[in-house]
C-alpha cells in the first residue's frame, strides 16, 4: 500500500512570495490532515478535512493560509505572502475515517522564508 | 485545556533500556499514542493505548499509562542505534465526530555504543 505523498520535499522563498505544497492521502482515506511543525516542536494540526469539507481549521491563520481538497482526494495548502516565522515543516497526514482513527504521516515539505 | 510535556532528551548505552515518559492534560482522551521521527522524514506510529488499558505490549515495546496521574511512558527493550530518533507523545482530544491529535514537543534520543 502506497504512503502519503507530498511534494515538494523542500521549498525556499523569501518573505511576501507565495508558496503552495501538495499531498496525495493513501487511497481510500476519507480525512486529510495538514500539520505545521516548527524546528524543536512538535506537529500542531493547521486544518482538517473530511472527504472534501472542512471539519476543523481553528489553527488556521486565515489571513495568509488556504488549503483545499477538490473531489475529496488531493490536497493543496497555500500560504499568500509567506512570513519568516512560516519556515517550518509542512506535514500531510490521512486516517481512513473522520473519527480519530490512526494518523499516518507524509514525509513532509520543508520551507524556508528568507 | 490541552497540552502534552516531554523531556527534551534522553541518551542510552546500545543494549540497554530506554524510558521516554509524557503526562498529558486532558482527562476525556481516549487514546494515546507514540511516533517516531527520523531525521528527514515523516512521523511512523510506533504504537498507541486505549485510555481504559494501563499497560501494552509491543515485541521491544512496552507502553504504561497512569490516567489518574495523566503519565504515559514508553519503554524500548535492548534499544539499538537504530532507535536514536525523535520519539513523540500524542493524546486524541477534542469531542464530537472528528478528533485531533495534540504532540508533546518531542524526546530526542542518543542511542551510543
Amino acid at each position: 500500500e502506497a504512503g502519503v505523498a507530498q511534494s515538494p520535499r523542500y521549498k525556499i522563498i523569501e518573505k511576501r512570495q507565495s508558496v503552495a505544497f501538495w499531498c496525495n492521502p493513501i487511497s481510500g482515506h476519507a480525512t486529510l490532515y495538514w500539520y505545521q511543525q516548527i524546528l524543536g516542536q512538535g506537529p500542531k494540526l493547521l486544518i482538517q478535512f473530511q472527504n472534501n469539507g472542512v471539519v476543523d481549521d481553528s489553527q488556521l491563520p486565515k489571513d495568509r493560509f488556504s488549503a483545499e481538497r477538490l473531489k475529496g482526494v488531493d490536497s493543496t495548502l497555500k500560504i499568500q505572502p509567506a512570513k519568516l516565522e512560516d519556515s517550518a515543516v509542512y506535514l500531510c497526514a490521512s486516517s481512513p475515517a473522520g473519527r480519530g482513527d490512526t494518523q499516518y504521516f507524509g514525509p513532509g515539505t520543508r520551507l524556508t522564508v528568507l | 485545556g490541552e497540552d502534552v510535556e516531554q523531556s527534551l532528551f534522553l541518551s542510552v548505552r546500545e543494549g540497554d533500556s530506554s524510558v521516554i515518559n509524557c503526562t498529558y492534560t486532558d482527562s476525556s482522551s481516549t487514546y494515546l499514542y507514540w511516533y517516531k521521527q527520523e531525521p528527514g522524514a515523516g512521523l511512523q506510529l510506533l504504537t498507541y493505548i486505549f485510555s481504559n488499558m494501563d499497560m501494552k505490549q509491543d515485541q521491544r515495546l512496552t507502553v504504561l499509562l497512569n490516567k489518574k496521574d495523566k503519565h504515559l511512558s514508553l519503554r524500548i527493550a535492548d534499544t539499538q542505534t537504530g532507535d536514536s530518533a525523535i520519539y513523540f507523545c500524542a493524546e486524541r482530544a477534542g469531542s464530537g465526530g472528528y478528533n485531533k491529535l495534540i504532540f508533546g514537543a518531542g524526546t530526542r534520543l542518543a542511542v551510543h555504543p
